[in-house]
């Protein structure tokens, strides 16, 4: 089964505007971690944000938040203000931390294009 | 070093060749992991080190798979009698502990021909 779903093969913003990457996951682990990596054509995968299933609030870093909706499983990333340098593939991902696993779980991705 | 350091950064090989990729990782680093991702895809895990123990491998899709991390540094991926279906970006990442964050580097994209 997907532990990863990301329903959004691509999606289009305005430079300046305002966009949301999906993401969904599924663990039965009580203890996880989520993050977003940034892609971009050079193949670097680039940390952005990580959520922890025990934070009490969303986590931000600068432009980049994390709408973390714990009952619906869901972890979607929102970036402010898009910059024409946020075009790139954007992964999610989760580590499940209870058992002995330290491997992150990728979803597909979402390539992003941001559109002068 | 300041980022993890893969090298080489492309490798065309010939079918039923052997190779060889190398993952320099940051300096003090415990953990390291290898995963394999195809065009279009995301990253799939491979296998991981904590030091020079490999403590999981059930991501390596074939005995023609094999890594090693002698020292707890360097790690190299070896892919034997390589395949078409082994083309893909393998890329390589290490964390200086089990609950911390990951740094990747650029991956080795390997071309089967």
């Amino acid at each position: 089964a997907q532990k990863i779903t990301q329903t959004q093969p691509g999606m289009f913003v305005q430079e300046k505007e305002a966009v949301t990457l999906d993401c969904t996951y599924d663990t039965s682990d009580p203890s996880y971690g989520l993050f977003w990596y940034k892609q971009p054509s050079s193949g670097e995968m680039i940390f952005l944000i990580y959520q922890g299933s025990y934070d009490q609030q969303n986590a931000t870093e600068g432009r980049y938040s994390l709408n973390f909706q714990k009952a619906r499983k869901s972890a979607n990333l929102v970036i402010s203000a898009s910059q024409l340098g946020d075009s790139a593939m954007y992964f999610c991902a989760m580590r499940e931390t209870s058992g002995s696993a330290r491997q992150l779980t990728f979803g597909s991705g979402t390539q992003l294009t941001v559109l002068p | 070093g300041a980022g993890v350091s893969q090298s080489p950064r492309y490798k065309v090989a010939k079918r039923g060749q052997d190779v060889a990729l190398r993952c320099d990782p940051i300096s003090g680093h415990v953990s390291l992991f290898w995963y394999q991702q195809a065009l279009g895809q995301g990253p799939e895990f491979l296998t991981y080190f904590q030091n020079e123990a490999q403590l999981d491998k059930s991501g390596l899709p074939s005995d023609r798979f094999f890594a090693e991390r002698p020292e707890g540094s360097v790690s190299t991926l070896k892919i034997q009698r390589t395949q078409q279906e082994d083309s893909a970006v393998y890329l390589c990442a290490s964390s200086s502990g089990p609950g911390d964050g990951y740094t990747f580097g650029s991956g080795t994209r390997l071309t089967v021909v």
